[in-house]
């Protein structure tokens, strides 16, 4: 596609409930981030993956997180049982590796 | 582990005036440098990408500068524009990992 694309652009869901998000990157980028932006807070990196595999999952705050990436192209960002402290603005970004970087408009998540 | 710092935080400029955004890092070892552009509740849009071995980067009214050896990167923005207010972030790719190191950006408002 012309641009990363992600949905839903706004999730709002309770306590405790499962949600996923999904990240379409550009067309022929092998390149996929992953990376969660809180109320006042910098980019924080959660996980990058190289074609479908994911060589750092290094920033994935705990294991109620999840990512899987298909056919090196769609990527879904799961998170079981959420938190309260999950709320925040989650960005999928793609590129050639390992060059510019191109971002989404980002998935906002409130858990109430 | 990488360190991106911005200053100044936020700035406040007339319509008009040159104006230069700063970001510093720790570790002199990047592989890149890139620059982004933040509107409210928008994700980031690419300004800027500076590969180790270059000096700096041009786009319009926009030019950025990388010194490796003091770990600093400068953003000059010519003539500043009302459009112009963002939060404007950088980040550094190193060559010990995958992610894009953040700063926490510097938020510009330029007015009429």
């Amino acid at each position: 596609g012309a641009g990363v694309s992600q949905s839903p652009s706004n999730k709002v869901t309770e306590k405790g409930k499962d949600v996923e998000l999904r990240c379409d990157p550009i067309s022929g980028h092998t390149a996929l981030y992953w990376y969660r932006q809180s109320l006042g807070q910098g980019l924080e990196f959660l996980i990058y993956f190289q074609g479908n595999s994911a060589p750092d999952k290094s920033g994935l705050p705990s294991d109620r997180f999840s990512a899987e990436r298909t056919g090196g192209s769609v990527s879904t960002l799961t998170i079981q049982r959420t938190q309260q402290e999950d709320s925040a603005v989650y960005l999928c970004a793609s590129s050639l590796a390992p060059g510019e970087l191109f971002f989404g408009e980002g998935s906002r998540l409130t858990v109430l | 582990k990488q360190e991106v710092t911005q200053i100044p935080a936020a700035l406040s400029v007339p319509e008009g005036e040159n104006l230069v955004l700063n970001c510093s890092f720790t570790d002199s070892a990047i592989y890149n440098l890139q620059w982004f552009r933040q509107d409210p509740g928008k994700g980031l849009t690419s300004l800027l990408l500076i590969q180790s071995s270059q000096r700096e980067q041009t786009s319009g009214r926009l030019n950025a500068s990388l010194d490796k050896s003091s770990g600093r990167s400068t953003l000059y923005i010519a003539a500043s524009q009302p459009g112009d207010s963002a939060t404007y972030l950088c980040a550094v790719r190193d060559y010990s990992g995958y992610a894009l190191n953040f700063g926490k950006g510097t938020s510009l408002l330029v007015t009429p």
